[in-house]
Formats: structure tokens, sequence, C-alpha cells
């Protein structure tokens, strides 16, 4: 039973384009998500959250968008940089839970 | 966010063996939780670590396999017991909460590479 799913494996992005990554969640309650970016032999580095309240939070490149009603979440890099290459994983807590469950993953590849 | 790192980086063990993994902070946590990564799968939690208690278990993972130490608000163990060639993952040590300061993120270690023969 796979709570958070992230569908595609693998996304190839132009340099200074725009790169949108999604989160698809069936877990109603869930009610804090947040994306974690992991470079080979490395941990996840946390990168962006938001509460179920919001629906959307900005930092810097990052944005990260909540549309509820679909249980859908998104990340959005722009511009994107050759650095931005990495795993991504889309990440949701259950209310009043403090574990998280993890998406599969996407491969982000920045082409110059 | 918290300085954590964990011992060893990577092992290469033989079946039926036992390894601890360790994982250090550098400031005091409430939370510290152990994580598994198979191989081309995604992170699953193995169990949170209590200070001064048992360690509470995610479905599927049991204290006799997976033993935890949780001695102090800065350090942990995970011992995977009688190895197989399907505990070969990586392991990850995740905090949350630094004493004194309100967070919702959890932050990683650097993970430990496992191999069993």
């Amino acid at each position: 039973d796979q709570q958070v799913k992230q569908n595609s494996p693998s996304l190839s992005v132009q340099e200074g384009r725009i790169s949108i990554l999604n989160c698809d969640y069936t877990n109603s309650m869930f009610d804090y998500f947040l994306w974690y970016k992991k470079y080979p032999a490395e941990g996840p580095t946390f990168l962006i959250s938001i509460s179920s309240i919001k629906d959307k939070n900005e930092d810097g490149r990052f944005t990260v968008f909540l549309n509820k009603s679909a249980k859908h979440l998104s990340l959005h890099i722009v511009p994107s940089q050759p650095g931005d290459s990495a795993v991504y994983f889309c990440a949701a807590r259950p209310q009043g839970a403090q574990k998280l469950v993890f998406g599969q993953g996407t491969r982000l590849t920045i082409n110059p | 966010s918290a300085v954590i790192s964990q011992k060893p980086s990577r092992d290469i063990c033989q079946r039926g063996t036992s390894l601890t993994i360790q994982c250090q902070v550098d400031s005091q946590v409430t939370m510290m939780f152990w994580y598994r990564q198979q191989p081309g799968q995604s992170l699953t939690l193995i169990a949170t670590a209590n200070q001064g208690s048992e360690a509470t278990y995610e479905s599927g993972f049991v204290i006799d396999k997976f033993p935890i130490s949780r001695p102090n608000l800065t350090f942990s163990t995970l011992t995977v017991s009688n190895m197989s060639p399907e505990d070969s993952s990586i392991y990850l040590c995740s905090v949350e909460g630094l004493v004194g300061l309100e967070y919702n993120e959890q932050f990683f270690g650097p993970g430990t590479r496992l191999t069993v023969l």
C-alpha cells in the first residue's frame, strides 16, 4: 500500500528552465509535507515543506504547491541549475505522528 | 539544523553476523529515527528510538532483528542482527526537534551502506 506516490521515476530538464516534480498521496490524515534532495552516497537533505493549511510555500528557487482536494503536491525549481541534479523524495507526515512516509523518488537530471 | 554523523559509513558483512551502526548528533534532539533504503526503493521507517525506553517499531520490523539503543539525547545505535543478503541496504539515522526549538522537519545523517554476502 503505497500511500505516497511519485509516478515519474526520472525527469530531464534543460538548464535555466523550470523543473516540476509531482507527488500524489492517498491518506487524507497527512497534515505536513516535505521535499528532500538526495545525492549519491549522502543522506537526504531537507529542501522545503508545507503545512496542510497552506497551498503554497516559496523559498528562493523552490516552491511547493499543495492541492488538498486532488491530494497532490508539486515542487517547482526555477531556474534549474546543474547542481539540482539529484533524486528528489516527497514525504508526508500523518496527523499527530512524527513518522514520515516517503515516495519512491524522482531522479532529476539538469542538462547544460 | 543539526550535524549528524554515522559510523561506519559502509561495511561488507558475512551472512549470520551482526553489525551495530552508531548515530551521533551535535545537539540535543527530542526525536531520533532509523530508516532503511533498500536498493532502488524508497526510505522506510524501521523504528523511533526513545530515550530511556524501548524503541517503537513499525509494522514488519522487530526488536530481535533490529535492537536499538538511545542512552541520551545525542546518541543512538541500531544493530542489524543475524544478517542475510536481504538486509543489504542503506541505513539512515534522522533527528527532529532540536531541544529548545520547534521543528517539523527531519534531518538525516549520511547513511551507512551495508552489503551482506
